[in-house]
């Protein structure tokens, strides 16, 4: 079973530049969210979506957008880098139907703003 | 989503019972109490869930008293290996917005 599959794993960025995080969850899950984790911090929410095409802002949302256009898929999109991006992103899923809020992780993306 | 209060770290040596208590005074009535594991370098990962009273896994225990508004994890005879960073959350099933707090921080050492 793949569960949440998150690319790259590791990526360096200029400050200013842009790249897409992705992730993909074969369980066929209507809940996905991205978190952010900084060194010896918790997870912080910046996105989520509750099902395709659908979706909206977490804790922490400025610098970053989504799209859902899937039920599988849910990008992570940083238009202009910045140092204060660098961090380990995370891409989890929920299954609405177990009613009890069950989160799956991706194994995270690994980033660096320099 | 019901605030908690959890210990920033625990120490603990190899062969010992580890317990670690979260206080969310404000729950609701369909709030389940959900326990992660985090490694370094990964994910969280769902280790247990309760509603009331106690539950076990292989891998832990979960005590949650009849007011409901503290639980305790207990992780028995723990090895190098169980050295992580463990969250607590509060939820039902409608709440979309999840979050994770700082967590509790337990070392074992040898």
């Amino acid at each position: 079973n793949a569960g949440v599959t998150q690319t790259p794993k590791f990526r360096i960025l200029k400050i200013g530049q842009s790249m897409t995080l992705q992730c993909t969850q074969d369980m066929n899950h209507n809940y996905m969210y991205w978190y952010r984790q900084d060194p010896g911090m918790g997870l912080k929410l910046i996105y989520y979506s509750v099902g395709a095409g659908i979706t909206d802002k977490g804790e922490v949302p400025n610098g970053y957008n989504v799209s859902r256009s899937t039920t599988e898929d849910f990008p992570l999109r940083l238009e202009l880098a910045a140092p204060s991006q660098t961090s380990v992103y995370f891409c989890a899923s929920v299954s609405e139907k177990t009613a009890k809020n069950i989160q799956y992780f991706g194994a995270g993306t690994r980033l660096s703003v320099l | 989503l019901a605030k908690t209060t959890q210990p920033i770290s625990m120490d603990s040596y190899e062969g010992q019972e580890v317990n670690i208590t979260c206080s969310h005074n404000n729950i609701a009535t369909n709030d389940y109490i959900t326990w992660y594991q985090q490694f370094p370098s990964q994910g969280p990962r769902f280790i247990i869930q309760g509603y009331k009273t106690k539950v076990t896994n292989e891998v832990a225990s979960l005590f949650i008293p009849a007011d409901r508004k503290s639980s305790t994890l207990s992780l028995p005879r723990v090895s190098l290996s169980d050295t992580a960073v463990y969250y607590c959350l509060v939820g039902a099933g409608n709440d979309y917005k999840l979050s994770f707090g700082a967590g509790t921080t337990v070392t074992v050492r040898a």
